[in-house]
Order: structure tokens, then sequence, then C-alpha cells
């Protein structure tokens, strides 16, 4: 069985600073991991994703995540955000090696004031 | 398609009703997956398919829920006998592989409300 645990339901944070939303996991089996977007009223879209190779990972809109597996902990950073990335994130970890049916997190909603 | 599309976007229920809800996933992706997501929830596992076959249906909450993909493409999640905590975000995703190595791409979702 696998999990996902994000420490924090809320990051409020102002612009132009830097931000790192936190993500851990369990799991039994090697992992792919993943970190996802929800803007209001839309689907899940794909930040970045880790499968394998090097530990830090660059995403889209400036993000970049970094795996760290004897912490189990894929946490999410940007040095300096806008206002537009205000929105819901969710981590997401599938068993590369067994399961491939992805687990989400319960969300950390970033928002970014003036 | 370009992406995943779902139908309808919203859906007004009555208590007691039956629906069905539609995913048009990126043509030839081999994977599809349901997932619900309760108000400020993360979204969470209903079923999988790899092409036609349906490989795990473990996350399905009753027996008032089904799906089915009978050609591998397009796929319909059957809620029957709607109750008011069915109300939820139906998430559709598809996958190139049957790995999910590629990740996922998600649908907007259909927004089920149970009154």
């Amino acid at each position: 069985a696998q999990s996902v645990t994000q420490l924090d339901s809320q990051v409020p944070v102002f612009e132009e600073a830097p931000v790192e939303l936190r993500c851990n996991y369990s799991s039994s089996v090697s992992v792919y991991l993943f970190w996802y977007v929800q803007y209001p009223n839309q689907g899940l879209q794909l930040l970045l994703k880790y499968l394998s190779g090097s530990t830090l990972v660059k995403g889209i809109n400036g993000f970049e995540a970094e795996f760290n597996k004897s912490q189990t902990s894929f946490h999410l950073r940007k040095p300096s955000v806008h206002i537009s990335d205000t929105a819901e994130y969710f981590c997401a970890v599938s068993g590369s090696g067994g399961s491939y049916i992805p687990t989400f997190g319960r969300g950390t909603s970033l928002i970014v004031h003036p | 398609g370009a992406g995943v599309s779902q139908s309808p976007r919203y859906k007004v229920a009555k208590r007691g009703q039956d629906v069905a809800l539609r995913c048009d996933p990126i043509s030839g992706h081999v994977s599809l997956f349901w997932y619900q997501q309760a108000l400020g929830q993360g979204p969470e596992f209903l079923t999988y398919f790899q092409n036609e076959a349906q490989l795990d249906k473990s996350g399905l909450p009753s027996d008032r829920f089904f799906a089915e993909r009978p050609e591998g493409s397009v796929s319909t999640l059957k809620i029957q006998r709607t109750q008011q905590e069915d109300s939820a975000v139906y998430l559709c995703a598809s996958s190139a592989t049957g790995t999910g190595g590629y990740g996922y791409t998600f649908g907007s979702g259909t927004r089920l409300t149970v009154v």
C-alpha cells in the first residue's frame, strides 16, 4: 500500500516570496512521484514528475521539486511566486514496481497575497 | 482529441435518480482512471481500465457504482439510486502506457450535486 501526506492544508505567502509545499510518502516499492496543480473549477494539471535519475526535477511555471529517498519526501518549491500561482496543489505517488494507480494527498492550498 | 473530455460538466440529480458520466480520453491512451474528489479533499481512486479491461475496481464505494469502457476508448461511470454523499467532482484521467510513468492527463471533471 502507498500513501501521501501533505503536511500543510494551507500556505499563505506574499507575492515574489519563495515557497515550499511539503509532501511525504510511504510505499513498499520504488515510486514515481508527481505534483499537480488545480485551479478553481478545473481538472488537475501536471506540474512535474520524478521517475528516476536526477533527484532535482524542474517543472512548468518555475516550480521544482527534490526527491529525497531517505526522508521519503518530495517537496515542491518556487523561488518567487506570483498571484497567478494561487491554486490547490496535489502530491501523488504511484508504485513503479507494483501498483501504477496514483494515490493523491489531500492537497495544499497556496494563497499568494499582493 | 487533444485532451481528456468529460461530460456533462455539471449534473444535478434528485436523490434516487440514476446518472451517467462520460469520459472521452486522449486518443490511443491505454489506461483510464476514475477518481472521486469531495469538496476540499484530494482525488480518491475509484476504478482503472487498461484498454477495455477493468483491472481494478477496488475504490468503487458501493455496488451502486458501475463503470465500463466497452471498446477501449470512451468510458462511462454510472451511479444508480444516487445519494447525497455521492455529491462530488468525478475526475477522469488517461495515460499513454500501462505503467503511468509518463504521467496522467486529467479532464475538467463532472460536478455532481445530489439534492
